[in-house]
């Protein structure tokens, strides 16, 4: 069975400072890698993904993600956080087959101090 | 750009009672899913619907809930009779090629 591990619940940085948000997955095949954004009493915007190919994939707000298979894990980074980006950060894992259901992580909000 | 759209964005209902979630997927999309997330927790798998039969289904998804896609273009979710533990955010997501799925912005169940 898939699973998604986000270690840290909660995470708080300071404008323009560097993100990196943990996730970990369990799979027994090639992921579908996923991370989406959900911002508070809205629906889950898709940053990035990762299907194959180039391990680093860049997404939409200037997030990028590194798929590292040894590790099992699909971390997200941001250069310089801006107060827009406090939300709450869910990582997926797909699975590889015509279902395609998709598991989550228990999120990490992110809160950006000014 | 094409979206998910989903209502009523907020329901609320009696214990016991019968409720219909609707979704609108996108047009040319052919899986179709249901995911709920309740307060303060992370989002879960309900159901996949793919060529008018349910293609995966959770442990959540027991005898209380059905899907349909009476038309061309609605997809529903019935909850038979609510209990107070199904109050929660529901979404509903749709995609066309495998893996990438897109999501509506839910519909909040309150179930009293």
């Amino acid at each position: 069975a898939q699973s998604v591990t986000q270690p840290d619940i909660h995470i708080t940085v300071s404008e323009g400072a560097s993100l990196e948000l943990r996730c970990n997955y369990s799979y027994g095949a090639t992921p579908y890698l996923f991370w989406y954004v959900q911002s508070p009493g809205q629906g889950l915007q898709l940053l990035l993904k990762y299907f194959s190919g180039d391990t680093l994939v860049q997404g939409i707000k200037g997030f990028e993600a590194e798929f590292k298979r040894s590790q099992s894990s699909f971390n997200l980074r941001k250069p310089s956080v801006h107060w827009s980006d406090a939300a709450e950060y869910f990582c997926a894992v797909g699975a590889n087959n015509a279902g395609n259901m998709l598991t989550f992580g228990g999120g990490t909000r992110l809160m950006v101090k000014p | 750009e094409p979206e998910v759209t989903q209502t009523p964005s907020h329901q609320v209902t009696q214990m016991g009672q019968e409720v219909i979630l609707r979704c609108v997927p996108i047009s040319n999309h052919l899986y179709f899913y249901w995911y709920r997330q309740i307060l303060g927790q992370k989002v879960e798998f309900l159901v996949s619907f793919y060529n008018n039969e349910i293609s995966e289904k959770s442990e959540i998804f027991d005898d209380q809930f059905s899907v349909e896609r009476p038309d061309g273009s609605n997809f529903t979710l019935k909850i038979r009779s609510t209990k107070l533990e199904d109050s929660a955010m529901y979404f509903c997501a749709s995609r066309l090629t495998p893996g990438e799925q897109f999501f509506g912005p839910g519909t909040r169940l309150t179930v009293l």
